[in-house]
């Protein structure tokens, strides 16, 4: 069974702090994506990382595809209140068919 | 804004009862895929539907159920609602070819669903 834990679950910072979110699994996935949810929509993706080891930056979030394609980072450098948000990790199952989704980190960044 | 529009947004049904929800896809968007999320938890995959046939499914029981209809739209049936049903269901599009290169889909606002 393909699982991703996020870690941690619950983050709580001040503006302009930095942070790494963790997604882990003991699968191997052939690619990993980040959505970030706001209370009452839908995930929005924020970045697809395809290639072991990749680096991808989006504005000040940093996202990192580990090497064997297990495990995944999000960076968020000098947070803002507006990243406050429930972030979550996710990768395609074996048959391609869904998307495997972590619990998710909920992130409050307050002024 | 993704395109991909849920009706309703907001529902209370009581237990044994059974729900609708609707999903209108992203144009030219034919792949429907639907998703079960608790409070706290992370999307879950109920099933996938392609082309008006069901292409996968999740650890659902029978009593989910869902159709496509030709211009690419989809409903969520679910029987004998039970408490622990209460959720957010949420819609997302996408087209088979975008496999390739991660999966991009685009999910709807998502409809609440309350159990009591």
């Amino acid at each position: 069974t393909q699982l991703l834990e996020q870690s941690p679950q619950f983050l709580s910072i001040q503006e302009g702090e930095n942070l790494t979110v963790y997604c882990n699994s003991s699968s191997v996935f052939s690619s990993l994506q980040w959505y970030r949810q706001e209370p009452g929509e839908g995930p929005v993706l924020l970045v697809t990382v395809v290639t072991g080891g990749e680096v991808k930056k989006l504005k000040r979030l940093t996202f990192q595809f580990g090497d064997a394609r297990k495990d995944s980072s999000l960076h968020i450098t000098a947070a803002q209140p507006g990243d406050t948000g429930l972030y979550l990790c996710a990768g395609p199952s074996q048959a391609g068919t869904a998307l495997i989704f972590g619990k998710g980190t909920t992130l409050s960044v307050s002024s | 804004e993704t395109g991909v529009t849920q009706s309703p947004t907001h529902l209370i049904k009581t237990r044994g009862q059974q729900v609708t929800l609707r999903c209108s896809s992203q144009s030219g968007h034919n792949t429907v895929s639907w998703y079960q999320q608790a409070l706290g938890q992370g999307p879950q995959f109920i099933f996938q539907y392609y082309r008006e046939e069901e292409n996968g499914r999740g650890n659902f029981p029978p009593r989910f159920s869902g159709l496509q209809f030709p211009n690419y739209s989809s409903e969520l049936n679910v029987n004998a609602l039970e408490l622990d049903d209460s959720a957010l269901y949420l819609c997302a599009s996408s087209r088979p070819e975008d496999r390739a290169s991660g999966n991009t889909i685009y999910f709807g606002e998502g409809s609440w669903l309350t159990v009591v």
